[in-house]
């Protein structure tokens, strides 16, 4: 069965950094591709960043680039998001989610979501 | 970028009727689109895909059609599992991928 969990959300004061992980199985990370999407609260969906297979490039979205990378360990089949300079219009839950093959398309399945809160 | 604007906001529907959800894209976006619903507490789940194809496990109550700019999703006889939002994507052009600002199905 292929899942996604998300951890490492949080609370974190404006300009801290926070790193989400999320753990794949039932699949190999590296032949997807793979992305991070956000909501915040009471609000509709927002895409934040992606990484294609293959040689991996990125993306992100202008309202987080420069302060947000994505990256993955096929080793460990996991996902990442490292979010710094956060500031308070990043609280959201954050999805990560898998596309249909190596490049951009619909996302399925999604995680279950981590909360990240930015506030002092 | 392309913008996706859904319509309306709000639909209030009564069980057993039909419901009929619009998404337009500021351009052309061919079937590039997928639809998704978001129940609360739980994280989106996709219906659609290529504007018409049903996700695995998706009953065929829920349709899609349309191509270009306009699309629309049906939901032919509501059912209480229904009431949700409902939000539509464009894989077209990226980055970025857009999502339309979302319909909420709630009961009439």
């Amino acid at each position: 069965e292929v899942q996604l969990l998300e951890s490492g959300g949080g609370l974190v004061q404006p300009g801290g950094s926070l790193r989400l992980s999320c753990a794949a199985s039932g699949f190999t990370l590296r032949i997807y591709a793979m992305s991070w999407v956000r909501q915040a609260p009471g609000k509709g969906l927002e895409w934040v960043s992606s990484i294609i297979s293959g040689g991996g490039t990125t993306y992100h979205a202008d309202s987080v680039k420069g302060r947000f990378t994505i990256s993955r360990d096929t080793s460990r089949n996991t996902l990442y998001l490292q979010m710094d300079n956060l500031r308070a219009e990043d609280t959201a839950v954050y999805y990560c989610a898998r596309h249909r093959d190596g490049f951009l398309n619909w996302f399925d399945p999604w995680g279950q979501g981590t909360l990240v809160t930015v506030s002092s | 970028e392309i913008v996706m604007t859904q319509s309306p906001a709000t639909l209030s529907v009564s069980p057993g009727e039909r419901a009929t959800l619009s998404c337009r894209a500021s351009q052309s976006v061919s079937s590039n689109l997928a639809w998704y619903q978001q129940k609360p507490a739980q994280a989106p789940r996709l219906l659609m895909f290529d504007a018409s194809t049903r996700a695995t496990g998706i009953p065929a109550r829920f349709s899609g059609s349309g191509s270009g700019t306009n699309f629309t999703l049906t939901i032919s006889s509501l059912q209480s599992e229904d009431f949700a939002v409902y939000y539509c994507q464009q894989y077209n052009v990226w980055p970025p991928l857009t999502f339309g600002g979302g319909t909420k199905v709630e009961i009439k």
